[in-house]
């Protein structure tokens, strides 16, 4: 089935650590974003592509990064990672063809920054 | 600038009863609308969307969600409430008609009592 998928699911880190959380995608969507998700905050948009060199800032970029390896790869970096970044990130992709707006998910990681 | 308000961070109905999850909008161009859950340790699934066509719009797992221009509004229902229903349910709206990033709302949890 194609699919969205993220690694790692889960992750325990030291405050000041860089991390890499990754996300592919085998469904040939063009646009890929990054969320993270905070209790009682719904969803904020973190960096979005949408292609390969197409890479664009969310509401909440600072203290991170992006990296569109192919189109169908896109991480997220955390350059020196701090307590309030302790969240669940989600991955999520869209079709510009489709003209529908819809984004499907993956299935998250939820990240522990002692 | 577009916006969504979900009215009630929690709802509990019993099994049975009719589901009515509720969403405003606010929006400068035609909506594109979105209902997404999310089941507990899972990434968002697509409930359903509006994206100019009919204004009655039916989702999976029997969900309907009815666009009012005049309300600016997108409330999600059931009519029967069943147990594996209980979730966490997000309304979203795009923020530039089909090809626009997706700004969502916080959430209602969704408690189903037996």
């Amino acid at each position: 089935d194609a699919d969205v998928t993220q690694t790692p699911r889960n992750r325990i880190t030291k405050t000041g650590k860089r991390i890499m959380l990754e996300c592919s995608q085998t469904k040939g969507h063009d646009r890929m974003y990054w969320y993270r998700q905070d209790p009682g905050l719904g969803l904020q948009l973190i960096y979005y592509s949408f292609d390969v060199k197409d890479i664009n800032k969310g509401e909440i970029s600072d203290g991170y990064s992006v990296s569109r390896q192919a189109q169908a790869k896109f991480s997220l970096s955390l350059e020196s990672a701090i307590p309030n970044q302790t969240a669940l990130y989600f991955c999520a992709t869209s079709d510009s063809r489709t003209y529908s707006g819809a984004q499907y998910f993956g299935p998250g990681t939820r990240l522990l920054v002692l | 600038a577009q916006s969504v308000t979900q009215l009630g961070s929690h709802v509990s109905v019993s099994e049975g009863a009719l589901v009515l999850l509720r969403c405003n909008y606010s929006s400068s161009v035609p909506p594109y609308l979105f209902w997404y859950v999310q089941y507990p340790n899972q990434g968002l699934q697509l409930l359903l969307k509006y994206t100019s066509a009919a204004t009655l719009v039916k989702g999976i797992n029997g969900f309907e969600a009815e666009f009012k221009k005049s309300e600016t509004s997108f409330h999600l229902t059931k009519p029967s409430a069943h147990m594996s229903d209980a979730a966490e349910y997000f309304c979203a709206v795009s923020v530039g008609g089909s090809q626009g990033n997706l700004i969502f709302g916080k959430g209602t949890k969704l408690s189903v009592k037996p």
